[in-house]
């Protein structure tokens, strides 16, 4: 079945650090992809999203581009901030959408320190 | 932009009684929306998909019995967690699918359940 793998966290990293974040995944056909952040204490808020290959997302400096030949979609950002600490969700909408099922990886923690 | 709000925000109940979470859409319709039980460290699990005005759709090895889910309105869904016991401990969260919308599902902010 689809699926969706996150690297390991937690991620530390210090003030205008460059971020990267790895997401792979594992579908039929050609999925939609999702990055989600969960700040704290607070629900899941969609970050960005792209709906076919070689699309980039992006918003509010993070970026992400759809690689279909090796099936990744990884989060950047170049210069993080203390706030931009949070759970990051990669996701997957499959093919057959299902009205619009996600299927989540693990969730990476990243902490940036002042 | 789409607001999911949840209510109770966070709930402590003792072992054996049941406990109801509302999900609703606060500013559009929803025909669809989901549950998830997030534990800590870990990511979403996929409980059930709820679709207004018929049965939710369980996913593997989720009790349908044991979390009831009732979808009464393009607004409202609840979740119940009947006969709740300490291993039923978990963050719940609902998201919403904007009717209309290819693919943008709306979180709402969890409930926090803490089985004594």
């Amino acid at each position: 079945g689809d699926s969706v793998t996150q690297m390991e966290g937690p991620v530390t990293l210090s003030e205008e650090a460059f971020l990267t974040i790895n997401c792979t995944y594992t579908a039929t056909g050609y999925p939609s992809l999702f990055w989600y952040v969960q700040y704290p204490g607070e629900g899941l808020q969609l970050l960005l999203k792209a709906t076919k290959a070689d699309d980039k997302g992006s918003n509010k400096g993070f970026e992400a581009t759809y690689r279909k030949e090796t099936t990744s979609f990884h989060l950047e950002k170049g210069s993080v901030q203390v706030s931009d600490s949070a759970v990051y969700f990669c996701a997957l909408s499959g093919i057959y959408n299902q009205g619009g099922k996600l299927i989540f990886g693990q969730g990476t923690e990243l902490s940036v320190k002042p | 932009g789409a607001v999911v709000s949840q209510h109770p925000s966070r709930v402590i109940c003792k072992s054996g009684t049941s406990v109801k979470i509302e999900c609703r859409s606060l500013d559009f319709q929803a025909t669809t929306m989901f549950w998830y039980r997030q534990f800590p460290k870990k990511s979403l699990m996929l409980m059930a998909t709820s679709n207004e005005g018929s049965k939710a759709t369980y996913e593997q090895g989720v009790e349908k019995d044991k979390f009831l889910i009732n979808h009464a309105s393009l607004t409202l869904s609840t979740l119940t967690v009947t006969s709740a016991h300490p291993e039923d401990s978990s963050f719940y969260i609902c998201s919403a699918h904007l009717r209309g919308s290819q693919e943008t599902q709306y979180f709402g902010p969890g409930t926090r359940l803490l089985v004594l």
